[in-house]
């Protein structure tokens, strides 16, 4: 199947500062990739739509000022979590569907974020 | 407001046997459900998917029953394998397979060899 990758796997920053996580997805395009959080024993839950070319649509309760999402390219989305606080910390992760395509998502293999 | 529910936490079974994993819904408004594993350190990967004008789909050992009037699917595995050990997710969605997936909390799945 497709494969999507996020970078970093894990990352862990100091509260105040800011942190980027990239999605790629390596053989296909993806004109909407979807960015989801996980916090401990909950249920993945959708932060955003990342439109190539366009902005993101947010999901209520979403911070669209703190999680900056970038979809620059067909291959890349990138979600930004600015002046990161310790509730920041989960683990987010992307999924892509292939471009014109009714088909499956495709999900990285999650982010996980720590903020001290 | 957890429109996806699924109640067992965890569910351990012997190998050959079967495993019936449960997810209930309470929006009537949802028309497509799927089921994805994920193992640990890893994205879920998608398993099986069903319209709401269906009430059952199979592919191999999965099969995946929808009741709409109960609001309830279930993921039958049979036989099990130990392979299968794993936390499974239910989604759901609206206006078909749009990719934007509302998930239940997950069901971690051991096979016992």
């Amino acid at each position: 199947g497709a494969v999507v990758s996020q970078h970093p796997s894990w990352v862990i920053c100091k509260s105040g500062t800011s942190v980027k996580i990239e999605c790629r997805s390596l053989d296909f395009q993806a004109t909407t990739m979807f960015w989801y959080r996980q916090f401990p024993k909950q249920s993945l839950m959708l932060m955003a739509t990342s439109n190539e070319g366009s902005k993101a649509t947010y999901e209520q309760g979403v911070e669209k000022d703190k999680f900056l999402i970038n979809h620059a390219s067909l291959t890349l989305s990138t979600l930004t979590v600015t002046s990161a606080h310790p509730e920041d910390s989960s683990f987010y992760i992307c999924s892509a569907r292939v471009a014109g395509g009714p088909g499956e998502l495709f999900f990285g293999e999650g982010s996980r974020l720590t903020v001290l | 407001d957890q429109q996806v529910k699924q109640n067992s936490p965890s569910l351990s079974v012997q190998e050959g046997r079967i495993s019936i994993l449960n997810c209930d819904y309470t929006n009537s408004m949802f028309d497509y459900f799927l089921w994805y594993k994920k193992y640990p350190a890893e994205g879920p990967t998608f398993l099986i998917s069903i319209s709401s004008i269906k009430d059952k789909n199979e592919d191999g050992r999965f099969t995946v029953f929808l009741n709409k009037s109960a609001k309830h699917l279930s993921l039958h595995i049979v036989p099990s394998q130990p392979g299968d050990s794993a936390v499974y997710f239910c989604a759901a969605s609206f206006n078909g397979n749009t990719g934007k997936l509302i998930f239940g909390q997950g069901t971690t799945l051991q096979v016992k060899p």
